[in-house]
């Protein structure tokens, strides 16, 4: 079935250093989400991308979908420490009615 | 407008015991889900509704039962709880198949 994993599980920066966490599939995707988890909160949608190759920029955070439609990224730049949580990628594959969650990669951010 | 609602927050239950957890939206959303959260295992999809009446299984189906009588109300059973299902419950929703879903604030589930 289909399985959307994520790397790295966890990720310690410093303040004001960048992040990158990727999403891979083992099928074709038809659209891919994120989410942003606080500590002891809920999912909360960040954005979707759906085209091939598309970016997407929302303030110091860069999304991005692979021209395959089988791997997605999220990068920030210059972290702060709200940015601490889990960032959750989501993924839709055409024959399902469901989105699969990667595992999500914890980041914590040292002031 | 209160979004996605869970009741309870908090449970705790004995093995074998049975109980509920009713999700609620007041968006008309036609698609609802429930998840459930453990560590370092992501959100994993128990069973998901398309619409009112209507119920499908995710990844993880085994040990629960759901229903959907009503479009805004999702229940999500578990019938004789065993210690395994002790996780954080997320109930979510969206219009329709790949939107933006909206989660509740999820319920602790503890099994002893």
């Amino acid at each position: 079935g289909q399985q959307v994993m994520q790397i790295p599980q966890y990720q310690h920066v410093q303040e004001g250093e960048d992040f990158t966490t990727y999403c891979n599939s083992s099928t074709t995707l038809s659209n891919i989400q994120w989410y942003k988890q606080r500590p002891g909160g809920h999912p909360v949608f960040l954005i979707q991308l759906v085209k091939s190759g598309e970016v997407k920029k929302q303030k110091r955070l860069t999304f991005q979908f692979g021209e395959a439609k089988k791997n997605s990224s999220l990068h920030i730049t210059a972290t702060q420490t709200t940015d601490v949580g889990t960032y959750f990628c989501a993924g839709g594959v055409d024959n399902n009615n469901d989105m699969r969650f990667g595992a999500g990669t914890r980041l914590t951010v040292k002031p | 407008n209160a979004g996605v609602t869970q009741t309870p927050k908090f449970r705790v239950l004995k093995t074998g015991q049975s109980m509920t957890l009713l999700c609620a939206q007041d968006m008309n959303h036609e698609y609802m889900y429930w998840y459930r959260q453990d560590p370092g295992m992501g959100l994993r999809l128990i069973h998901y509704s398309v619409g009112e009446g209507t119920t499908a299984k995710g990844e993880v189906p085994d040990g629960y039962n759901v229903s959907r009588l009503k479009k805004q109300n999702f229940l999500l059973g578990l019938e004789s709880a065993a210690p395994s299902q002790t996780s954080v419950y997320f109930c979510a929703s969206s219009y329709f198949r790949y939107n933006e879903q909206f989660f509740g604030p999820g319920t602790r589930l503890t099994v002893l």
